[in-house]
């Protein structure tokens, strides 16, 4: 079975900071893989999907790379802001259908 | 706005009432989920639908009942819950299974 995994589980930085998110997963044969951002107690909001066969994926200040055979993703947010505060997750298709999430890293940008 | 709305927001209920959570989408999307999302656990699926036909139940226990009369509208029908089950219950999209998935909001469910 897919395990997905997000490292940190929570991260604080100071306004203006680059800063990555990490997602690894167990099973490298995926579908597609995608970002999500979560504010607290809503839905998640969908920011990046990118399929197997590309390498990355870019929206304004953030990219997203995939690599698949290391079971690795990387999202990468540049210039942060306040705005940016909330819980990122990852989530990995395998090829059944199926979607696997991580447990998520809550972001904090400290004005 | 994800264009994926659930009602209600918020739910309180006893373990022996009977309630109905409600999504609806106007995408035009095929395939319809329904997700529970408890503290420090990943989401867990519970239901898909892709054109009205359930395609997966992940073991859900039979007190969750799902119905999915159209491709724009999902109920989950909830009958004697406990306390475990307290817990956000997220709706989610997409233009046909696992394609990018568009999520509602939510119902943060209390089970006294």
């Amino acid at each position: 079975k897919q395990e997905v995994t997000q490292i940190p589980a929570a991260l604080s930085v100071p306004e203006g900071e680059n800063l990555v998110l990490n997602c690894s997963f167990t099973d490298s044969a995926i579908y597609n893989l995608q970002w999500f951002r979560q504010d607290p107690g809503k839905g998640l909001t969908s920011l990046l999907l990118i399929q197997s066969s590309q390498r990355e994926q870019t929206s304004g200040r953030l990219n997203a790379s995939l690599d698949k055979s290391s079971g690795r993703s990387t999202l990468y947010i540049a210039a942060s802001q306040p705005g940016d505060s909330a819980t990122y997750l990852c989530a990995v298709r395998n090829t059944g259908n199926q979607f696997y999430f991580g447990t998520g890293t809550s972001l904090t940008v400290i004005p | 706005e994800t264009g994926v709305t659930q009602t209600p927001r918020h739910l309180v209920m006893g373990m022996t009432n009977k309630k109905s959570l409600k999504c609806e989408q106007h995408l035009g999307h095929n395939a319809m989920y329904w997700y529970k999302q408890s503290a420090k656990k990943p989401l867990e699926l519970m239901f898909v639908y892709n054109f009205k036909e359930q395609t997966e139940n992940n073991s859900v226990p039979s007190r969750f009942s799902p119905e999915c009369p159209n491709s724009s509208h999902l109920f989950l029908h909830l009958h004697t819950l406990q306390p475990e089950d307290s817990a956000l219950y997220l709706c989610a999209s997409s233009p046909e299974q696992g394609k990018r998935l568009f999520f509602g909001s939510g119902t943060q469910l209390s089970v006294l």
